[in-house]
């Protein structure tokens, strides 16, 4: 596509639940990072994935998160048993490659509640 | 340890009236710094990288500027729509990924 798209935009959830988050990034870009953005913070990474792997994990705050990629596409960030602190935006980026020197291109994020 | 620090946290300008933003950033061999600027509701959208120090960037009433400690980001004549929060990110060292800043948030009164 002509951007980064994520889904939903808004997702309201009850704690505990388990909540989904989608990225769908630039065609043909090979490298896909999650972020988040709580209020008053800067971006926190998450992950990074190279094709359909994950090099680097280190940024997930808890065994609570998980995330995905299939056919070096569509990635797909999991939060089970939601907490309040998980609220936040939660944003993705795409790159051509996984050398950051050219930059990343980000979706509009998903903001997630947890009441 | 790679960080990022930006200043002011908030700035508030009347319409014409230039100012600059500073990125200090450590990092053991930085391979770029980037300036984005973020809308409410949205994503962070690119404005510059810049690759050494020395090096200039412009855009329309912004100029990007780099040392081998900070940044600045020199707003000329700022309009309302200018308003908005600048990020700064920086690439380098053993990471693999843009390490942020907390931003500036610049609001422009007419």
């Amino acid at each position: 596509g002509a951007g980064v798209s994520q889904s939903p935009s808004n997702k309201v959830t009850e704690k505990g639940k388990d909540v989904e988050l989608r990225c769908d990034p630039i065609s043909g870009h090979t490298a896909l990072y999650w972020y988040r953005q709580s209020l008053g913070q800067g971006l926190e990474f998450l992950i990074y994935f190279q094709g359909n792997s994950a090099p680097d994990k280190s940024g997930l705050p808890s065994d609570r998160f998980s995330a995905e990629r299939t056919g070096g596409s569509v990635s797909t960030l999991t939060i089970q048993r939601t907490q309040q602190e998980d609220s936040a935006v939660y944003l993705c980026a795409s790159s051509m490659t996984g050398e950051g020197v050219y930059g990343y291109t980000f979706g509009s994020g998903t903001r997630l509640t947890v009441v | 340890e790679d960080q990022v620090t930006q200043s002011p946290e908030a700035l508030r300008l009347q319409e014409g009236e230039s100012s600059s933003l500073n990125c200090s950033y450590t990092v053991s061999g930085l391979r770029g710094l980037f300036w984005y600027r973020q809308d409410p509701g949205k994503g962070p959208e690119f404005l510059f990288t810049l690759y050494s120090a020395g090096e200039e960037k412009e855009k329309e009433r912004l100029k990007a500027t780099l040392t081998k400690k900070e940044s600045f980001l020199h707003i000329t004549a700022p309009k309302p729509e200018d308003s908005a929060t600048y990020l700064c990110a920086v690439y380098g060292g053993a990471t693999n990924k843009l390490i942020f800043g907390t931003g500036t948030l610049l609001a422009v009164q007419p």
